[in-house]
């Protein structure tokens, strides 16, 4: 166990639909980052936030946005729900910035979109 | 870009079989480099990282892995596998930023 913890654990939406995951990190971290793995493939790099801010992004569109908070906690919006939207996301939390420190992951939340 | 390729996919051995996953990075300038496993209904966990210093890399459980700049290659290696390390294992790396870049997994399977 990491210490790092997602909610909820699973989650049924429907295409349009909006989401809100939520994350919280491993105490004493305060660089949060957000993964997207697919069925069959390795995880994918959606943003991390430092201090609050956004700090990188990967490939994602702007429907894709985030939060931190003062306690280092996270939430991942992703609003306009498509089908391939379906996946595990990853919460990760490390140390020091930039990324020359380890990512220790949570267990994930499963996103279903029908 | 950086990318990570890693070559088997599906990895079937029997216990106490030796194993070696190939892992295979292209990235121009520093790298670091790790390798995580996914066992069954569990969190992806780190099994060992390269930062520097000595290329030969020990991690938990037994595993180690080998930085080869010249190859651009980090496989892991581990002598000899148990049924206890059915799982999927993830090579990945960071380079001049703060994002991971995950290979695709190799699933590997060991039979008793």
């Amino acid at each position: 166990e990491t210490g790092v913890t997602q909610s909820p654990t699973h989650l049924i939406k429907t295409r349009g639909q909006q989401v809100t995951l939520r994350c919280s990190s491993q105490s004493g971290h305060n660089t949060v980052s957000w993964y997207q793995q697919a069925l069959g493939q390795g995880p994918q790099f959606i943003f991390q936030y430092y201090r609050e801010e956004e700090n990188g992004r990967g490939n994602f569109p702007p429907r894709f946005s985030g939060l931190q908070f003062p306690n280092y906690s996270s939430e991942l919006n992703v609003n306009a729900l498509e089908l391939d939207d379906s996946a595990l996301y990853l919460c990760a939390s490390s140390t020091s910035y930039p990324g020359t420190d380890t990512q220790y992951f949570g267990p994930g939340t499963r996103l279903t979109v029908l | 870009a950086q990318s990570v390729s890693q070559h088997n996919h599906h990895v079937i051995l029997s216990e106490a079989a030796s194993l070696e996953l190939g892992c295979n990075y292209s990235y121009g300038g520093t790298v670091n480099l790790f390798w995580y496993v996914q066992y069954p209904g569990q969190h992806l966990q780190l099994l060992l990282k390269y930062f520097s210093g000595d290329p030969l890399v020990k991690g938990i459980k037994g595993f180690e892995a080998e930085f080869i700049k010249s190859k651009f290659s980090f496989n892991l290696r581990k002598p000899s596998v148990q049924w206890s390390d059915t799982a999927e294992y993830f090579c990945a790396v960071t380079g001049g930023g703060n994002k991971l870049t995950f290979g695709t997994g190799t699933q590997l399977k060991v039979e008793l």
